[in-house]
């Protein structure tokens, strides 16, 4: 199976900060990289597909960028509502898998 | 707009079945593919399953391979989960979702539904 390893676990930012989150898979996935924002009690939201593309309806302050087996979502400047959990996802191979999230906090 | 709304979530014992269910409206269900994927208390995200649009493609993470079932029924727009054998750590929010993937195979989960707890316990 695909390990996908996210740093950090967690982080403490500001509104206005900009905030970089990794994602490193175990193997070469191509782009196959997918991100997922999750507020507390919520269901998933895709942000970012084939590790680069906006998700249409994600806000524009988001973006992600990388290949192969490192990858990153960055939030240009972190709005209040942008506090949640953050998985990135890989589909190169089965079984999908998910990182273990990025939670970042007030 | 997409809707997937969940159903059938419950305690049950150890050892004991649950079917749940997804109803879906807002875009063409027969056309795209669709998943569970399950979420324990305070835990991360986990794929469950997978079928394809017509339902000729089934796929199942290893720890549910031979207990779940996912199935699908284009006429009324529903994905089902049969789950049997349940075991304490299948204990978890159950998501339906589409995937992006027209007619072809898994790419991403562009909708997702509320959730449905399951709650396997004695």
């Amino acid at each position: 199976d695909i390990q996908l390893t996210q740093s950090p676990s967690s982080l403490s930012a500001s509104v206005g900060d900009r905030v970089t989150l990794t994602c490193q898979a175990s193997q070469y996935i191509n782009n196959y990289l997918n991100w997922y924002q999750q507020r507390p009690g919520k269901a998933p939201r895709l942000l970012i597909f084939d590790a680069s593309n906006l998700e249409s309806g994600a806000p524009s302050r988001f973006s992600g960028s990388g290949s192969a087996t490192d990858f990153t979502l960055t939030i240009g400047s972190l709005q209040s509502e942008d506090f949640a959990t953050y998985y990135c996802q890989q589909y190169h191979q089965l079984p999908l898998t998910f990182g273990g999230g990025t939670t970042v906090e007030i | 707009q997409v809707q997937l709304v969940e159903s059938g979530g419950g305690v049950v014992q150890p050892g004991g079945s649950l079917r749940l269910s997804c109803g879906a409206s807002g875009f063409i269900f027969k056309d795209y593919s669709m998943h569970w994927v399950r979420q324990a208390p305070g835990k991360g995200l986990e794929w469950v399953a997978f079928i394809s649009y017509d339902g000729s493609d089934k796929e199942y993470v290893d720890s549910v391979k031979g207990r779940f079932i996912i199935s699908r029924d284009n006429s009324k727009n529903t994905l089902n989960l049969q789950m049997n054998s349940l075991r304490r750590e299948d204990t978890a929010v159950y998501y339906c979702a589409k995937d992006t993937s027209y007619r072809g195979s898994y790419h991403d989960f562009d909708q997702w539904g509320q959730g449905t707890l399951v709650t396997v316990s004695s």
